[in-house]
């Protein structure tokens, strides 16, 4: 139990629909991450939302479109996806952005687009 | 081009023997590193960080040492044990920027032997 809950585990998804991944942590963080890791590639960062405003965007195309209605949660809405965005998605806490705090990651949501 | 490798992208060890992970960067700008394990279906998990005012920081069985100069760090495993086969990441810190944001490396997969 890592303290960042992420559901759902899987989702396969046609090019034309719109689902939401939803990410939960318990660790009282103020900072929140989306994170894409993609098939034998490292880890790439998403979003990053501190005290649920959106600090960095890393030009990451408009059919993701990250939510942060509290500290606690995180949304990535996704709609309108292509075959390349299927990859495994991870949601990360820290406590801030700013100090040398590790980030906490969930479990992450594996994606399909069909 | 990628920031932060890791060249080996598999290693095998023998119970009880010291493990040796590498990862070398580019950014003389990162001044905070950090490992993490992954297991398959989970998430990655913080193992230790070594700020870069360090050259060393040790947790247990598990040591970072950091060249600066040489812009290279490891991780050490001493005694490793089956339970320690997992894909290790490294992963760097650049202070710039509105928030900190990790860099990481392609994982490298440890294998302990039996």
């Amino acid at each position: 139990e890592t303290g960042v809950t992420q559901t759902p585990r899987h989702l396969v998804m046609g090019m034309t629909n719109k689902k939401s991944l939803k990410c939960e942590q318990h660790l009282g963080h103020n900072a929140m991450y989306w994170y894409k890791q993609s098939a034998k590639k490292p880890l790439e960062l998403m979003f990053v939302y501190s005290l649920e405003e959106r600090v960095e965007n890393n030009s990451v195309p408009s059919r993701f479109s990250p939510e942060c209605p509290n500290s606690s949660h995180l949304f990535l809405h996704l709609h309108t996806l292509q075959p390349e965005d299927s990859a495994l998605y991870l949601c990360a806490s820290s406590q801030g952005t700013g100090d040398d705090q590790p980030q906490h990651f969930g479990d992450g949501t594996r994606l399909s687009i069909l | 081009d990628q920031q932060v490798k890791q060249n080996s992208p598999s290693l095998s060890v023998q119970e009880g023997r010291i493990s040796i992970l590498n990862c070398d960067y580019t950014n003389s700008m990162f001044d905070y590193f950090l490992w993490y394990k992954k297991y398959p279906a989970e998430g990655p998990t913080f193992l230790i960080s070594i700020s870069s005012i360090k050259d060393k920081n040790e947790d247990g069985r598990f040591t970072v040492f950091l060249n600066k100069s040489a812009k290279h760090l490891s991780l050490h495993i001493v005694p490793s044990q089956p339970g320690d086969s997992a894909v290790y990441f490294c992963a760097a810190s650049d202070p710039s920027g509105s928030a900190r944001q990790l860099t990481f490396g392609s994982g490298t997969q440890l294998t302990v032997l039996p």
